[in-house]
């Protein structure tokens, strides 16, 4: 069965620091990247997504993901966190023929203190 | 404004007191999904629904019963809730199945079963 893995479950960072949260999936076959992002008390919101082209995707508030096909990875980075970067981060995969069938990770709690 | 929309946003409730928890989304969305949160588990799906009338279990479907009778709406329903159904919930909603998309999520039901 397809899953997830998101390997850091909580990270405290300092701002300015740079920021690397893994990812994980296990499925062999076209997949659908996602990064997810819940500030506290919120919804989720989209970050960034891959469906195909350039490996290096660029989201919003200055993330960005690698997709590393050979490693079944999808890590999120970020040069230098903020205070406001608080939150938790899902990443999600689906398949390319199931696109709506969203498989997510257990979450990465991020704290960030000034 | 587009968006998925959830009542009540909290609720407590006793075992065995049918519940039905409504979702809205005014996207003309075709895909509907409910989740569930709960700590170090990530997001589960619980159902889902590709179109009017078109229903399908998701990961964690026992205790739920949903519907699709109208496009914008997809309510959860929990016919007997128990204590282990407490968890944090989000409706979702995406455009047509077969295109690349990302998922809305509402902004979450918390929901105590004492």
């Amino acid at each position: 069965a397809q899953s997830v893995s998101q390997h850091n479950h909580h990270v405290i960072l300092s701002e300015a620091a740079s920021l690397e949260l893994g990812c994980n999936y296990s499925y062999g076959g076209t997949v659908n990247l996602f990064w997810y992002v819940q500030y506290p008390g919120q919804h989720l919101q989209l970050l960034l997504k891959y469906f195909s082209g350039d490996p290096l995707v660029k989201g919003i508030k200055g993330f960005e993901a690698e997709f590393i096909k050979s490693k079944f990875s999808f890590n999120l980075r970020k040069p230098s966190v903020q205070w406001s970067d608080t939150a938790e981060y899902f990443c999600a995969v689906s398949q390319s023929y199931n696109t709506d069938k969203l498989i997510f990770g257990t979450g990465t709690r991020l704290q960030v203190f000034p | 404004e587009a968006q998925v929309t959830q009542n009540p946003r909290y609720l407590i409730t006793v075992t065995g007191k049918k519940l039905t928890v409504t979702c809205s989304q005014n996207m003309n969305h075709e895909y509907m999904s409910w989740y569930r949160q709960d700590p170090g588990l990530g997001l589960r799906q619980i159902y889902y629904s590709m179109n009017v009338e078109v229903t399908d279990k998701g990961d964690v479907p026992e205790g739920y019963k949903v519907s699709r009778k109208e496009k914008r709406n997809f309510p959860l329903i929990l016919e007997s809730p128990s204590p282990n159904q407490t968890s944090l919930y989000f409706c979702a909603s995406s455009p047509s199945l077969g295109e690349i998309n990302e998922q809305f999520f509402g902004p979450g039901t918390r929901l105590t079963v004492l």
